[in-house]
């Protein structure tokens, strides 16, 4: 099957700090991922669409310079949110599409919790 | 308006029952069409994937689109408890970008 990782799973910090988050595809090459954040009892939404080896593409109304995307490798994607403030606590979740897929099917990963303080 | 829309919930059902779902969208150019189920604190996962519209089924799964009307829906047969978790309905254009509705909790009372 197709699994993705994220790490970490859950994370705790003092508001001013930066923090990454990684997603990884553990079995397959991932052409594109995906960030999405979720409030509770809300739907994704998506932040940015990532892919290997060039620029992040972000959703309007999402700051680039506050959450910073890198694709470095078919297999790894990291965001990190910058001076994290309280208002950026949220569920984040990442998703990779397979490099051989014909359709439009993603896989996610289990999301990361943030949690500022 | 949002995009896609989706009936709120939450839905509680007796074992063995059927659970019906539905989303309405409201944009015409949406091809895919997709359902995932969402455990408490986990990522989406896939269960349903459909192009056009259409019934398709799998197992206890059945997803119907009607792209005339904009409307899909998820029904599950035989529902288990195991089946209790959030319903997330999904739709893409072509170039993979997702847009979800807000998910149903659904709960099945053993």
């Amino acid at each position: 099957g197709a699994v993705v990782s994220q790490h970490p799973s859950r994370v705790i910090c003092k508001s001013g700090t930066s923090v990454k988050i990684e997603c990884r595809s553990l079995d397959f090459q991932a052409t594109t991922m995906f960030w999405y954040r979720q409030f509770p009892k809300q739907s994704l939404m998506l932040m940015a669409t990532s892919n290997e080896g060039s620029k992040a593409t972000y959703e309007q109304g999402v700051e680039k310079d506050k959450f910073l995307i890198n694709h470095a490798s078919l297999t790894l994607s990291t965001l990190t949110v910058t001076s994290a403030h309280p208002e950026d606590s949220s569920f984040y979740i990442c998703s990779a599409t397979r490099r051989t897929s014909g359709g439009r099917d993603q896989f996610f990963g289990p999301g990361t919790r943030l949690t500022v303080l | 308006q949002k995009e896609v829309e989706q009936d709120p919930g939450p839905l509680s059902v007796p074992e063995g029952a059927i659970v019906s779902l539905n989303c309405t969208y409201s944009n015409s150019a949406f091809q895919y069409f997709m359902w995932y189920r969402q455990y408490s604190r986990k990522g989406p996962e896939l269960l349903m994937y459909t192009y056009s519209s259409g019934n398709k089924e799998d197992g206890r799964f059945t997803a119907q689109v009607d792209k005339s009307s904009k409307y899909i829906s998820l029904f599950i047969r035989d529902s288990q408890p195991s089946d209790s978790a959030t319903y997330l309905c999904a739709m893409s254009f072509n170039d993979y970008k997702l847009s979800f509705g807000a998910g149903t909790t659904v709960t099945v009372r053993a």
